[in-house]
């Protein structure tokens, strides 16, 4: 079966940088683009880019472009997504998910918290 | 950026009772890519991931009870929940996803009358 497990939970002082690790298994990892989302308590759901695991190019929104970075071990089927000059309004759960349909997403990871706070 | 309003904000049902929700995009949703409608809908619990009802406008994902479907084109989209169970209470949200960047509506919250 499908299952997109992230990395624990981190807490980062502002101005710093965290790195969200997601370990695909259950299908062919570099079939399926892999999109990154965050969400922050009590808000909707913000699409931060996507990667594409097989040639790893990825694609950034133009909220995140110059602070994230998405890249992907394809020896160990994990994605990564590194969010840098971190603020409070980074604090969110963040999510990877495998796309579907050419731009909807099927499987989501359990999810990341990531607290900045000084 | 395509911008989806969702409505209404909360909906107050019964369970048995059928939920219509309603999704409507700033400019048309398609694509090249997707013969359908580039449009999405899931279903969130609270502490959960999001779950993908429906894609395509009106394609069911896996798994997925047929009490759901999505119905709509170019601009104007709806989920509809045939029968609610009590599962079903939760917040519902539409994706667009026919052009860049795919974009979220603000949710629709299905509560418990």
């Amino acid at each position: 079966q499908v299952q997109l497990v992230q990395s624990g939970a981190e807490v980062r002082n502002p101005g710093a940088s965290v790195k969200v690790s997601c370990k695909a298994s259950g299908y062919t990892f570099t079939g399926y683009y892999m999109h990154w989302l965050r969400q922050a308590a009590g808000q909707g759901l913000e699409w931060m880019g996507r990667i594409n695991p097989n040639s790893g190019a990825p694609n950034y929104a133009q909220n995140f472009q110059g602070r994230v970075t998405m890249t992907r071990d394809t020896s160990i089927n994990t994605a990564y997504m590194e969010l840098s000059r971190l603020t409070s309004g980074d604090t969110a759960v963040y999510y990877c998910a495998r796309e579907w349909d050419y731009g909807a997403v099927d499987y989501w990871g359990q999810g990341t918290l990531v607290t900045v706070s000084s | 950026e395509t911008v989806l309003t969702q409505s209404p904000g909360t909906l107050s049902l019964s369970p048995g009772e059928r939920a219509t929700l309603s999704c409507r995009a700033s400019q048309s949703v398609s694509s090249r890519a997707s013969q359908s409608g580039s449009l999405a809908w899931y279903q969130q619990k609270p502490g959960q991931a999001p779950r993908l009802l429906i894609y395509g406008a009106s394609s069911r994902a896996t798994g997925i009870p047929d009490r759901f479907s999505g119905s709509g084109s170019g601009t104007d989209f709806t989920l509809t929940i045939s029968r609610l169970e009590p599962e079903d209470f939760a917040v519902y949200y539409c994706q667009q996803y026919g052009s860049s960047p795919p974009t979220f509506g603000q949710g629709t919250k299905l509560e418990i009358k």
